[in-house]
């Protein structure tokens, strides 16, 4: 595998059920991000985490619950979502470096999530 | 506030046109300016890059320049390509962060051969 992977593609889930959302980047980067993509809206910044510790959190509801277990790995852990929360998730990393004037973000190829 | 405005689409070309697609910022200090590019049932992809005024940013043929005196980074392509039929978003640092992005909508390009 390369770049950044996203499992599953696609989700479908009821407003109560659980589910997890992964993804794994094979770039050796330190930081790693969760964007909401929904149609006809700017990509929003949901998470950031680098060097695996939280450091933005975009007053995103609390039925959205992050974890970053390693620098590779990043997880959207989701419970009782609303249908407005259906949209395109969509997974990057990048290396952070104090210092550096811009941070390339690459992104995965996303998973759709529709809440029924 | 800090935002980016681009092009509202859909743009549809004939093969071989040429492409504009605009791209303004409102940002205080001097952010960092990309282009990414999404093709159908993928991520985005970094297409090009600019990190300070009058830099010019290129890549498969797409050019953007970081004017910041109209504090505007249109992208360009002399020649477009079926192949390059994807959505297009304009972004920057626009934050005073070198990690948070602010993205535009996007614009959904279509070209025909």
């Amino acid at each position: 595998e390369t770049g950044v992977t996203q499992t599953p593609r696609h989700l479908v889930m009821g407003m109560t059920n659980k589910k997890s959302l992964k993804c794994e980047q094979h770039l050796g980067h330190n930081a790693m991000y969760w964007y909401k993509q929904s149609a006809k809206k700017p990509l929003e910044l949901m998470f950031v985490y680098s060097l695996e510790e939280r450091v933005e959190n975009n007053s995103v509801p609390s039925r959205f619950s992050p974890e970053c277990p390693n620098s590779s790995h990043l997880f959207l852990h989701l419970h009782t979502l609303q249908p407005e929360d259906s949209a395109l998730y969509l997974c990057a990393s990048s290396q952070d470096s104090s210092g550096r004037s811009y941070n390339e973000q690459f992104f995965g190829p996303g998973t759709r999530l529709t809440v029924l | 506030g800090n935002s980016v405005t681009q092009m509202e689409g859909p743009v549809t070309l004939s093969e071989e046109a040429f492409l504009t697609i605009n791209c303004t910022y409102t940002a205080t200090g001097y952010p960092s300016l990309f282009w990414y590019v999404q093709y159908p049932g993928e991520g985005l992809q970094l297409l090009l890059k600019a990190t300070k005024a009058d830099d010019k940013g290129s890549n498969k043929g797409f050019e953007a320049t970081y004017r910041k005196e109209t504090t505007s980074f249109h992208l360009e392509k002399g020649s477009v390509q079926v192949s390059d039929s994807a959505v297009y978003f304009c972004a920057g640092t626009l934050l005073g962060s070198n990690y948070k992005l602010t993205f535009g909508k996007g614009t959904l390009l279509t070209v025909n051969p």
